[in-house]
């Protein structure tokens, strides 16, 4: 167990609909990072939060937002939806703002968008 | 921005040594990671360089080289469990810090 939290695990949905995915970090851990992971293929980078604040955006589409709340846990909101969405969304968390040599990555959300 | 490139897949046999390449371009390097994942399930740390040299880790080494902009992994004494994606991951330095991963490398281990 990483001690990273994502609930739902699993979520079937409509075209055009909205989702929310939530994240609860490792105690103490100030960063969550927000990772897609589509069939068979490598983990791409969406957005990472340190400590309330967006720190970084990688490939993330603007009909996705996330945001980190004042007890760090993290929701990823997804609008829109399209059959393309379909994936593994994972987050990870990692210690304060100094080094980051280890993420821990919770189960994922496996979205299914029909 | 950072991109890295790794095999897309590698094949030994059990008790072989296999290593995975990992190159990679960024702006702003602080360390080089590398990741396990088993099929649907979530990654899971193996090993972290920041400086050059090798780190070794029970049947795992790490490898990095700043100046090459290269690191690998290296398994030794292959077994079937080891069957698995193998990511590399770069931390990018400054206050915007991002940990991007490599399309992975999906090592399968025969008997």
């Amino acid at each position: 167990d990483s001690g990273v939290t994502q609930t739902p695990k699993h979520l079937i949905t409509a075209t055009g609909q909205r989702v929310t995915l939530r994240c609860s970090p490792r105690s103490g851990d100030l960063s969550v990072y927000w990772y897609q992971q589509s069939l068979d293929q490598g983990l791409q980078f969406l957005i990472h939060y340190y400590n309330g604040e967006e720190r970084a955006k990688g490939n993330i589409l603007e009909r996705f937002s996330a945001q980190q709340f004042p007890d760090l846990h993290s929701e990823l909101n997804l609008s829109s939806l399209e059959l393309g969405d379909s994936a593994l969304y994972f987050c990870a968390s990692s210690g304060g703002g100094g080094t980051l040599t280890e993420a821990f990555f919770g189960q994922g959300t496996r979205l299914t968008v029909v | 921005g950072q991109s890295l490139e790794q095999p897309s897949e590698v094949t030994a046999v059990e008790g072989a040594i296999v290593q995975i390449n990992c190159t990679y371009q960024t702006s702003g390097f602080y360390g080089l990671s590398w990741y396990q994942q088993h099929d649907g399930g979530a990654p899971t740390f193996l090993s972290y360089n920041a400086l050059d040299g090798l780190e070794e880790t029970g049947r795992f080494s790490s490898f990095l080289s700043r100046s090459d902009s290269y690191g690998y992994l290296l398994l030794q004494e292959l077994q079937m469990k080891d069957s698995a994606s193998y990511f590399c991951a770069v931390l990018s330095s400054g206050s915007a810090r991002q940990l991007t991963f490599g399309s992975g490398t999906q090592l399968t281990v025969l008997p």
